[in-house]
């Protein structure tokens, strides 16, 4: 099975930081990677799919690049409605998707 | 709207068997794979299970794989998920999602996720 690993698993930011998040996967996935938001209580939201295409209705601040083995996803500049756990999910080792472990953005 | 409302959840002792159930809406059921994924408590998402639009494609994660069975109704916009011989690691909420295309493969992508079902699998 393929493993997918985020780093860091938490970080504290101050709003209007630019923040960083890293997925890596176990192999090659070319760019079959998606990116959610969790917010505390609720379902989670798709920001990101295809490594880098951003889902209708998701703020532009919200990117990601990366292909093959390496992933990232930046928040350009860190709004307050932004702090949230982030994960990845890969989905090339069809018909079984994987997620990532996840990464809590907290304010600083 | 998306619509999408698990239940069947519940207290459950270790070894029995429950079945989920998720009502669809506010889309064509039939053009989208449809999944269940679970998250324990304070823990992180577990893909579970998916389902292709036609049924003729399902896939099972390792830890569920022969115990859990995924199927789907297209005349009912429904998507079921019958859980045999639970265990506690199973204790979890369970969401019912809705892929953004119809086959569960390298494209699978949840666009819409429901609020979740909690399983609680403990004597």
């Amino acid at each position: 099975d393929i493993q997918m690993t985020q780093s860091p698993s938490s970080l504290s930011a101050s709003v209007g930081d630019r923040v960083t998040i890293t997925c890596r996967a176990s192999q090659s996935i070319s760019n079959y990677l998606n990116w959610y938001q969790q917010k505390p209580g609720k379902a989670p939201k798709l920001l990101i799919y295809a490594s880098s295409s951003l889902q209708s209705g998701v703020p532009s601040r919200f990117s990601g690049s990366g292909s093959g083995t390496d992933f990232t996803l930046t928040i350009s500049s860190l709004q307050p409605e932004d702090f949230a756990t982030y994960y990845c999910q890969q989905s090339h080792s069809t018909p079984r998707l994987t997620f990532g472990g996840g990464t809590k953005v907290e304010i600083k | 709207e998306v619509q999408l409302v698990e239940s069947g959840g519940g207290l459950v002792q270790p070894g029995r068997s429950l079945r989920l159930s998720c009502a669809a809406s506010g889309f064509t059921f039939d053009d989208h794979a449809m999944h269940w994924v679970r998250q324990a408590p304070g823990k992180g998402l577990e893909w579970v299970s998916g389902i292709s639009w036609s049924s003729r494609s399902i896939g099972y994660a390792e830890s569920v794989k022969g115990r859990f069975t995924i199927s789907r109704d297209n005349a009912k916009n429904s998507l079921y998920l019958q859980m045999n011989s639970l265990r506690a690691e199973d204790t979890a909420l369970y969401y019912c999602a809705k892929d953004l295309f119809a086959v569960v493969g390298t494209t699978s992508t949840i666009d819409y996720w429901g609020q979740g079902t909690q399983v609680t699998v403990s004597s």
